[in-house]
């Protein structure tokens, strides 16, 4: 089983929509977690960190479950702009990151 | 601040030559990763240093070697191509180990080995 997983998708959403990326990890001890964003041909940026408590940044909400071990993404009011790969990465004791091979969104007018 | 920086930003080798891939962080880092990432695959740690005169192994190290002799620079090396070694490869850095802790991207190489 591979460390981090996520369904690759494409989730191919309308403007406006509401939609949730879920992501999986093996590693019990893993310590953090974060959402990265992806677009086509760049550099991963950092979306945002999740914390234990759930946080939330405009239209994005992350939440943890240490208990069934994952952590996901909503995104409110879907926006063209949203397009892109979203990577799941998580950090165990040593706090090397290990990715996951990201979701694709895909927001049409 | 120009960040991560990665030289070059793409090459065409062919197969048997070497090359070596500098990535150069001007935040004051200490750690500092290499990465290939490769369609359907995401993101593969090749190898990552915690600071100045070290390095280790991450998931797929065979084939490259690395040296990070300056904490500003890591070097990526490829002794001996070959057509697997295609791929984009991204450097990054993060300030220090702990949690919640950003990691920040270079502009990717893209590799060609033919």
């Amino acid at each position: 089983r591979k460390e981090v997983e996520q369904d690759p998708g494409p989730f191919n959403v309308p403007e406006g929509a509401t939609v949730a990326f879920n992501c999986t990890y093996s590693n019990s001890a893993s310590q953090s977690f974060f959402w990265y964003r992806q677009d086509c041909r760049k550099e991963p940026k950092l979306l945002m960190s999740v914390y234990s408590s759930g946080n939330e940044d405009g239209r994005f909400t992350a939440q943890l479950n240490r208990a069934s071990q994952y952590i996901s993404l909503l995104i409110r009011d879907s926006k063209l702009s949203d397009s892109a790969t979203y990577l799941c990465v998580v950090a165990g004791g040593s706090y090397i990151p290990t990715f996951g091979r990201g979701t694709s969104l895909i927001v049409h007018p | 601040n120009a960040g991560v920086t990665q030289t070059p930003k793409f090459r065409v080798l062919k197969t048997g030559q070497s090359m070596t891939l500098l990535c150069a962080q001007d935040m004051n880092h200490e750690y500092m990763y290499w990465y290939r990432q490769d369609p359907g695959m995401g993101l593969r740690l090749i190898h990552y240093s915690v600071g100045e005169g070290t390095t280790a192994k991450g998931e797929v190290p065979d084939g490259y070697n690395v040296s990070r002799l300056k904490k500003q620079n890591f070097l990526l090396g490829l002794e001996s191509a070959a057509p697997s070694q295609t791929s984009v490869y991204f450097c990054a850095s993060s300030y220090r180990p702990g949690q919640q802790e950003t990691q920040y991207f270079g502009p990717g190489t893209r590799l060609l080995v033919l």
